[in-house]
């Protein structure tokens, strides 16, 4: 079954409104929690890493202020984008890493389902 | 900076074609991962990779990591329809998870 949850799986929102994500680990505690967007028929971009109880690593070219991430728990991180604009329509995608014995470094990502906003 | 290519970008076979997609970084990897992605839904793990020149073998799906730890292979053997996606690469190198750019596969009709 699903281990990370996201929510909501699809969001349309009016240009200059807010909108938050919400990302779960499931049944394992997720200290770190990656943000991905991916545009249609493209690869994964890492927009940042959320780091429960610390600051968000973001990548160059991710904006803070408009990409705003908390990580207020082992389980739960979110993503707000701030003042949305049509060119943030996008899938948003999270991902934590579960440990797992066989792999005891680099763990797989288990990935949300996605949310696709369409910014109006 | 680093780089994973991976090629090729889309690949059509017939169904019970084999399909194959390639990556090389640009620098050597601690280790490289495999996942699936279908039409509309999100990336699923694979499988991982971390020896030089390990293969694995997923029933009809073979990785193959190179002994150099810079380049990877999954070939598919016999594709079927529920083969269909894209299959991403990624390679852990400095702590760093860099992505391929994703090989689609599609069965011709």
């Amino acid at each position: 079954g699903a281990v990370v949850s996201q929510h909501p799986s699809w969001v349309i929102c009016k240009s200059g409104t807010s909108v938050k994500i919400e990302c779960r680990s499931l049944d394992f505690q997720a200290t770190t929690m990656f943000w991905y967007r991916q545009f249609p028929k493209q690869s994964l971009m890492l927009m940042a890493t959320s780091n429960e109880g610390s600051k968000a690593t973001y990548e160059q070219g991710v904006e803070k202020d408009k990409f705003l991430i908390n990580h207020a728990s082992l389980t739960l991180s979110t993503l707000t984008v701030t003042s949305a604009h049509p060119e943030d329509s996008s899938f948003y995608i999270c991902s934590a890493s579960r440990l797992y014995r066989d792999y005891p470094s680099h763990s797989p990502l288990h990935f949300g389902n996605g949310t696709r906003l369409t910014v109006t | 900076g680093q780089q994973v290519m991976q090629i090729p970008q889309y690949q059509h076979v017939q169904e019970g074609e084999d399909f194959t997609t390639y990556c090389n970084s640009s620098t050597t990897l601690s280790n490289i991962q495999w996942y699936k992605q279908r039409p509309g839904g999100h990336p699923v793990f694979l499988i991982q990779l971390v020896k030089s020149g390990e293969v694995k073998k997923q029933k009809r799906l073979t990785f193959q990591f190179g002994e150099a730890k810079k380049n990877s292979s999954l070939h598919i053997t016999a594709t079927q329809t529920t083969d269909v996606g894209t299959y991403f690469c990624a390679g852990n190198s400095n702590y760093q998870l860099i992505w391929g750019a994703g090989t689609k596969l599609i069965i011709k009709p």
